[in-house]
Parts: C-alpha cells; structure tokens; sequence
C-alpha cells in the first residue's frame, strides 16, 4: 500500500529559524516520485519541488533545501531563515509512476507558522 | 493562458441538493483529476481522467460522478449532496503523467468551498 506520513501537525519558529518538515512514505514499487506542495493562506496549492526514486541527490533551492533518503523513506524539506511569508501548510505527496496516472497521495499536511 | 479554473469559488447546498461543480483548462492537458481536501487528511484524489472519454475512480468517488466529453472540461457532479461532502475540493491538469523519463507535474486550480447543510 501507499502512504505518506507527516507526523508533525503544526510546527510554530520564530523568524529567520530554521525548520525542518518530515516526510515519511511507503510504497513497494521501485519508480516513484516524491513532491512537495505548499498551500498558503490565500488557499491555493504551490507546486514547490519533485523528485523521482533514482535520483537521490540533495536539492537547494535559495532558502529551501530537500533531503532525500530511500533507505529511510524520507523526504524532508527544510527551510533555512524562515520568513513570515513562509507560514502555510505543507504538503508531502507520492506518485508511484509506473502507473502512469497521476494518482497523487498526499500526507495529512504541516501546518508551519513563522512569528515576527 | 487561464490555466486550470474552477467554478464556483463558494457553494452552499442543503442535504439532498445536486450541482456540478465545473473545471476548465486551456492548456490542452491530456490528464485531469478531482480533489478533496478535509482538515487533518490532506488531499484524496475522486476521480480522475487520462482522456476524453476515459475516466476511473480514484480513493473516494462514492457519492461524485464524472464525464469528460471535451479535453478542456472536468465537470464534477453530486447527485445527492451530504453533510460528509463538505470539503474544499481542487481540481488538476497536466500532460500526459510520464513522457519517456519526464514526469509532467499537476496544475491545480484554485478550489472551490463546499459546505452542505
């Protein structure tokens, strides 16, 4: 079965913190692909990064960074001198892609709240 | 381009009620999908379509209908609306899932808030 784990409900930092979101998944299938998604106030779904199953290299994106790690099934995310503008729920999905259809399964979300 | 766009931002029904609740997009995406999104459970897909005229049922199409009759337009129907189908539902496009070694990721739109009464 699929599923994706993210075990923190709700993750409050002061400004310019740093955090780290877990991600724990499980599939059987060796093809899959691993994404993050932030969903800000405003309510809509950000598409942040994605990551395929062969590739387990790190990934930085300015203040974002992706750790990678099959032999923990996990993929987290951490934002480096947080910002206020970074409060939002994340989302940690899974796509087992040798099925070719799209069928994303979420995890329950992070809820992360940067205070001044 | 509009991108994926979903009407209407807001909808009240009472018990019972029925509605469609419309998804478009013009980017010619082969692919599109019905989300739920419910507090503490994340997003579970509904229904899902890789064509027009193809559609299958994806974690939760109990109670939801679907058609795809044009490439642009996922329309998503209660025929019957429930209290449990109160949720903030996302629809989402995209190429065909996987071209050769690319994975073509999902655009989602911009959801619409259902609360049923």
């Amino acid at each position: 079965a699929q599923k994706v784990t993210q075990a923190q409900t709700e993750i409050s930092v002061v400004e310019k913190e740093d955090v780290t979101l877990d991600c724990v998944y499980e599939t059987r299938d060796t093809t899959y692909y691993l994404f993050w998604y932030k969903q800000p106030p405003s309510g809509e779904l950000v598409f942040l990064i994605r990551r395929n199953s062969f590739d387990e290299q790190n990934e930085i994106s300015g203040r974002y960074s992706w750790n990678f790690q099959k032999s923990t099934s996990s993929f987290n995310f951490t934002i480096t001198a947080s910002q206020v503008v970074d409060s939002a729920v994340y989302f940690c999905a899974l796509d087992h892609g040798s099925s070719n259809t799209g069928k994303l399964i979420f995890g329950q979300g992070t809820t992360l709240q940067v205070k001044p | 381009n509009a991108g994926v766009t979903q009407t209407p931002k807001f909808q009240v029904l009472k018990t019972g009620q029925s509605m469609t609740l419309q998804c478009a997009q013009d980017m010619n995406h082969e692919y599109m999908s019905w989300y739920r999104q419910d507090p503490g459970m994340g997003l579970r897909l509904i229904h899902y379509s890789v064509g027009a005229g193809i559609t299958d049922q994806g974690e939760v199409p109990n109670g939801y209908n679907v058609s795809r009759s044009t490439t642009e337009d996922f329309p998503l129907r209660l025929l019957s609306a429930a209290p449990s189908q109160t949720s903030v539902y996302f629809c989402a496009s995209s190429y065909s899932i996987v071209s050769g070694s690319s994975y073509n990721e999902q655009f989602f739109g911009p959801g619409t808030r259902l609360t049923v009464l």
